[in-house]
């Protein structure tokens, strides 16, 4: 149990509309990630938030934006849904642990665009 | 540009056997960190064990271990004794370990299937 929820579990969407997918991580962890994994393939880096500012950005458009809050809570907000957005979403908190961070990944979100 | 490498699809092994998941890395940086992280069907990934590239001794978690062999950029799990329960997806991870406010993201390989049957 990692402590990091992410809401909705699942959801369906239509080519063009917004999605906005929420995380909660646990008190103290400053830093949160958000990945995209497709079927069949490993996680992919979309952004990372530290202190509510965004940190680094792997390779997505930007209609991908994210906020991270001072409740340590975060979203991830896609506009203009593609067909290709369908994939499940997972947020990761960090926490310093023996001097390195080791990131810790909720639940997921199962995005299908159709 | 790092890139891990995973190149077992899939992997069978019998309860109570060990097995070993490959995974090579390459980066060109001097400091990273390799993780394993299990995600069963349910989608969550489950944090399983971290190797950072100065550590002398390979790391150990429970029944999972981590053969890290630097020279030949090689980062394997071993599972020992293996149950039921370990059946599910497993990826390997790297991550630059530059501090001073660099993003830490995980580049991930494409994984492994490891199935445990009875």
């Amino acid at each position: 149990e990692t402590g990091v929820t992410q809401s909705p579990t699942h959801l369906i969407k239509t080519r063009g509309q917004q999605v906005t997918l929420r995380c909660s991580s646990q008190s103290g962890h400053n830093t949160v990630s958000w990945y995209q994994q497709a079927l069949g393939q490993g996680p992919q880096f979309i952004f990372q938030y530290y202190r509510e500012e965004e940190n680094g950005r792997g390779n997505f458009p930007p209609r991908f934006s994210g906020l991270q809050f001072p409740n340590y809570s975060s979203e991830l907000n896609v506009n203009a849904l593609e067909l290709d957005d369908s994939a499940l979403y997972l947020c990761a908190s960090s926490l310093v642990l023996a001097g390195h961070e080791t990131q810790y990944f909720g639940p997921g979100t199962r995005l299908l665009v159709l | 540009a790092q890139k891990i490498t995973q190149t077992q699809p899939g992997m069978f092994v019998q309860e109570k056997e060990a097995v070993t998941l490959d995974c090579t890395y390459d980066t060109s940086d001097p400091s990273y960190g390799l993780f394993w992280y299990k995600q069963p069907s349910s989608g969550e990934m489950i944090f399983l064990i971290y190797q950072g590239s100065y550590d002398q001794q390979n790391a150990t978690e429970g029944r999972y271990s981590l053969n890290f062999q630097k020279a030949r950029k090689s980062a394997n799990l071993v599972i020992s004794a293996s149950q039921l329960g370990d059946s599910a997806m497993y990826f390997c991870a790297m991550r630059e370990e530059n501090y001073g406010g660099a993003t830490n993201k995980l580049i991930f390989g494409t994984g492994t299937l490891l199935a445990v049957q009875p």
